[in-house]
């Protein structure tokens, strides 16, 4: 499986636009980016995922690169319930749909 | 709809013993996928059940395995315990396999062994 890069911590203020990135330089023409967050105490959850085209949802939005070789996640408003560890994970088209975790990004939002 | 749930929440066994953790679908979902989480890490897929066959399988000894049954509940077996295998053992249910179905976590069961 292709590897993504992310940082390890960031932090931002309740309200603000919050900007996570990715790097996945190996990726592959047939691997879709998708994004999974995990809050505290709970298992992680999806939030949005995208081949070549920007992505929004009601929760998120992925702006992905023209080479896809990175892509970053928008949190538009930044909430205290955001606060949680986010993961950027490629998937390709095998017969088994596992996701392959990094360590992810855990984010920090303060009052 | 009823989502993904677990059993037990926590569990405390001891090196050697064997222990079974049970996974419920959410409605609707015929696949099922088991991962392991260690403190501090992402999770770590074991293996994958689809339609009660096993679909796929991580980097995991052959003492963990498992079971999907008729309606689609899953369980988790683990024999002679390491203390390594402690960690949050994640259930995850989709709607079918490949490509690209979003996959719904439960919350967990949180194995120590001592």
């Amino acid at each position: 499986d292709a590897k993504t890069t992310q940082p390890n911590s960031m932090e931002s203020n309740e309200e603000e636009p919050v900007h996570l990135p990715c790097n996945h330089s190996t990726i592959s023409g047939t691997d879709y980016i998708h994004w999974y967050r995990q809050l505290p105490s709970q298992g992680p959850e999806y939030v949005i995922h995208g081949l070549t085209s920007n992505v929004n949802n009601r929760m998120a939005s992925l702006a992905i690169a023209e080479d896809r070789k990175s892509s970053t996640l928008i949190l538009h408003r930044a909430t205290l319930r955001d606060a949680a560890v986010y993961y950027c994970i490629l998937r390709g088209t095998g017969t088994a749909s596992k996701l392959t975790f990094g360590t992810g990004t855990r984010l920090q939002v303060t009052l | 709809e009823t989502g993904v749930t677990q059993s037990p929440t926590h569990l405390i066994k001891t090196r050697g013993q064997q222990v079974t953790l049970r996974c419920s679908s959410q409605s609707g979902h015929n696949t099922v996928s088991w991962y392991q989480q260690a403190l501090g890490q992402g999770p770590q897929f074991i293996f994958q059940y689809y339609r009660e066959e096993e679909n796929g399988r991580g980097n995991f000894p052959p003492r963990f395995s498992g079971l999907q049954f008729p309606n689609y509940s899953s369980e988790l077996n683990v024999n002679a315990l390491e203390l390594d295998d402690s960690a949050l053992y994640l259930c995850a249910s989709s709607l079918e396999t490949g490509f690209q179905e979003t996959q719904y976590f439960g919350p967990g069961t949180r194995l120590l062994v001592l």
